[in-house]
């Protein structure tokens, strides 16, 4: 397809189990974002690449979150030790441009439940 | 402190009616803004934008108002239809202002239009 793809889109862990979180932006474009959805809330920002180089990860809540894109394409979140707290929707985002204002495209999302 | 404030979790509307959405900011900074439209189980789609120079922007039924000296902007739909139904995101960003343009966004406006 030609949009965001995002897998899972459910994932049920444990409490201490690591996840990973993939993401598949459109084809060639620059900009990729990652955001955090809880109940009742809008999305809220975690980290920012542009192309490989992970420019902005000021809203990563704690050190057991991690992303990369080590190719400046598909793009990995990953949640170390799972608390119940990190259960949210995940969101993926990318956008053609690096600093020029456009929309960003979204995932479907993956809903994770911490448990 | 929430930057981008949506003051009315929701609203309901007649069809054919006029449905309007509002949306207040925090930060002088911002200098783009976007609306996004939210069914259930799915990501965000782009709605519509308009950034900081311009104070009006169309989209066939969508229009977008912007009151920088208020800080205030406002999705209009006219005339409204009951596939409009779905959770409204306002979004603004800092492009110009050395951010790489992560989006902020509001808790969102549950629309819901009757037939």
């Amino acid at each position: 397809g030609a949009g965001v793809s995002q897998s899972p889109r459910y994932k049920v862990a444990k409490r201490g189990q690591d996840v990973a979180l993939r993401c598949d932006p459109i084809s060639g474009h620059v900009s990729l974002f990652w955001y955090q959805q809880a109940l009742g809330q809008g999305p809220e920002f975690l980290t920012y690449f542009q192309n490989e180089a992970q420019l902005d990860k000021s809203g990563l809540p704690s050190d057991r979150f991690f992303a990369e894109r080590p190719e400046g394409s598909v793009s990995t979140l990953k949640i170390q030790r799972t608390q119940q707290e990190d259960s949210a929707v995940y969101l993926c985002a990318s956008r053609p441009t690096g600093a020029s204002p456009t929309e960003a495209f979204f995932g479907q999302g993956t809903r994770l439940t911490v448990v | 402190d929430q930057q981008v404030k949506q003051n009315s979790p929701s609203l309901s509307v007649q069809e054919g009616r006029i449905s309007i959405l509002n949306c207040d900011y925090t930060n002088s900074m911002f200098d783009y803004f976007l609306w996004y439209k939210k069914y259930p189980a799915e990501g965000p789609t782009f709605l519509i934008s308009i950034s900081s120079i311009k104070d009006k922007n169309e989209d066939g039924r969508f229009t977008v108002f912007l009151n920088k000296s208020a800080k205030h902007l406002s999705l209009h739909i006219v005339p409204s239809q009951p596939g409009d139904s779905a959770v409204y995101f306002c979004a603004a960003s800092s492009y110009y202002g050395g951010s790489q343009g992560n989006l902020i966004f509001g808790k969102g406006t549950k629309l819901s239009v009757k037939p």
